[in-house]
């Protein structure tokens, strides 16, 4: 069946840019998805992409898409405590079939 | 107003009970489904329903089975439940494709 992989930790400073990699294998996917989960809560869409666009900002935000190497990247600017949370990356399939996740990414943030 | 909301938030139960999980969306959205999320938190598809078509990952148990009585509704039953049920179950709901999926707060299952 269809994959997306994450790795499952990142760590980073208080102040610093995380940037959370995700790859998918379904070349038919039509938006690519990033949702947060706070500990626990439910999932909150944090940005999407579409399959032809190859960037995206929203404040900050930035997703990276790859199509070519089915490669997508969430960068945070300016890290804060606030953002310590599981990053789930996520693909449509190209339908309205449901969404594959990945496993999550827990970002751990150091002072 | 609540978007998609789930009852109950939390269940605990013991194993062999059947119980169901509610979910009802009040935004009009044509497609509903249910996820799981396990101990790990790692989330999976169970179930997407739209105007009387359900797909069914083909992973899922046919202990569980969704309902839906009507296009707000979709509620998930699950008989003789067993210790390996205990989960997160979110609920979903969409226009169509290409649209932002909107989740339930989650019920949280413990089956003893």
């Amino acid at each position: 069946g269809e994959d997306v992989e994450q790795s499952l930790f990142l760590s980073v400073r208080e102040g610093d840019s995380s940037v959370i990699n995700c790859t998918y294998t379904d070349s038919s996917s039509t938006y690519l998805y990033w949702y947060k989960q706070e500990p626990g809560a439910g999932l909150q869409l944090l940005t999407y992409i579409f399959s032809n666009m190859d960037m995206k900002q929203d404040q900050r935000l930035t997703v990276l898409l790859n199509k070519k190497d089915k490669h997508l990247s969430l960068r945070i600017a300016d890290t804060q405590t606030g953002d310590s949370a599981i990053y789930f990356c996520a693909d449509d399939g190209g339908g309205a079939d449901g969404l594959t996740f990945g496993k999550g990414t827990h970002l751990i943030i150091q002072p | 107003d609540t978007a998609v909301s789930q009852t109950p938030k939390y269940l605990v139960t013991q194993m062999g009970n059947d119980k169901s999980i509610k979910c009802e969306q009040n935004l009009g959205h044509d497609t509903m489904y249910w996820y799981k999320q396990d101990s790990k938190k790692f989330l999976k598809i169970m179930f997407s329903y739209n105007n009387k078509e359900l797909i069914i990952n083909e992973t899922v148990p046919n202990r569980f089975s969704p309902k839906s009585p009507d296009k707000a509704h979709l509620n998930l039953h699950i008989n003789s439940l067993e210790l390996g049920d205990s989960a997160v179950y979110f609920c979903a709901s969409t226009p169509g494709q290409g649209y932002e999926q909107y989740f339930g707060p989650g019920t949280r299952l413990t089956v003893t």
